[in-house]
């Protein structure tokens, strides 16, 4: 079946570090791969997404290419801000319609 | 636009005793999913919908959970009897639904709490 793999949690940073979270895929066929935020006490959103190879997708600062030759999406951002803080699920939707989800990293941006 | 609406947010049971929780999609989302999600984990499906009809129910465990979505639109899931394993936030979500050009992104709604004791 399909799967994704994230980095393991929790990540600490001070303001204006760089980030990046990794994740990687197992999946038949070619799905789509997002990046979910959960920032506390809210419901998950989407923060980006990539519908094929070699795409870039961007949103708020934060960046991921979808890799078909690595199978991985990871996240990353140049600067990160106190803001950021939240949960980060990468997830993957297969074309049957099936979304499989990784477990989460927690980020926490330190001033 | 309203986003995807859940309730209750938080629910507090004894074990044995039933629960349900409520859903109401975005407007014009034909599909609908419930989700699991236990502490340090992400969601796991539950059930999807498409309209009224059960696509995928594979993951939900009949034998306590039931769900309906009955006129197309909002959604409840049951659980009878709870047990202390139960513990989660259950997640609804909501999408333009299935065909081709549909990326598939998924509005979540804020989540139902729940804790058995």
């Amino acid at each position: 079946g399909n799967s994704v793999t994230q980095m393991e949690g929790p990540v600490t940073l001070s303001e204006e570090a760089f980030l990046t979270i990794n994740c990687t895929y197992t999946a038949t066929g070619y799905p789509s791969l997002f990046w979910y935020v959960q920032y506390p006490g809210e419901g998950l959103q989407l923060l980006l997404k990539a519908t094929k190879a070699d795409d870039k997708g961007s949103n708020k600062g934060f960046e991921a290419t979808y890799r078909k030759e690595t199978t991985s999406f990871h996240l990353e951002k140049g600067s990160v801000q106190v803001s950021d803080s939240a949960v980060y699920f990468c997830a993957l939707r297969a074309h049957a319609g099936k979304s499989t989800f990784g477990d989460g990293t927690t980020l926490t941006v330190k001033p | 636009e309203a986003g995807v609406v859940q309730s209750p947010r938080y629910k507090i049971i004894e074990k044995k005793q039933p629960v349900a929780f409520w859903c109401n999609p975005i407007s014009g989302h034909n599909t609908l999913y419930w989700y699991l999600q236990n502490l340090g984990q992400g969601p796991e499906l539950l059930i999807r919908y498409e309209n009224e009809e059960a696509v995928d129910d594979s993951q939900l465990p009949k034998d306590r959970f039931s769900a309906e979505r009955l006129k197309g639109v909002d959604s409840t899931l049951k659980i009878q009897p709870a047990e202390l394993g139960d513990s989660a936030v259950y997640l609804c979500a909501s999408s333009k639904g299935g065909g081709q050009g549909n990326t598939g992104e998924l509005f979540f709604g804020e989540g139902s709490r729940l804790t058995v004791l």
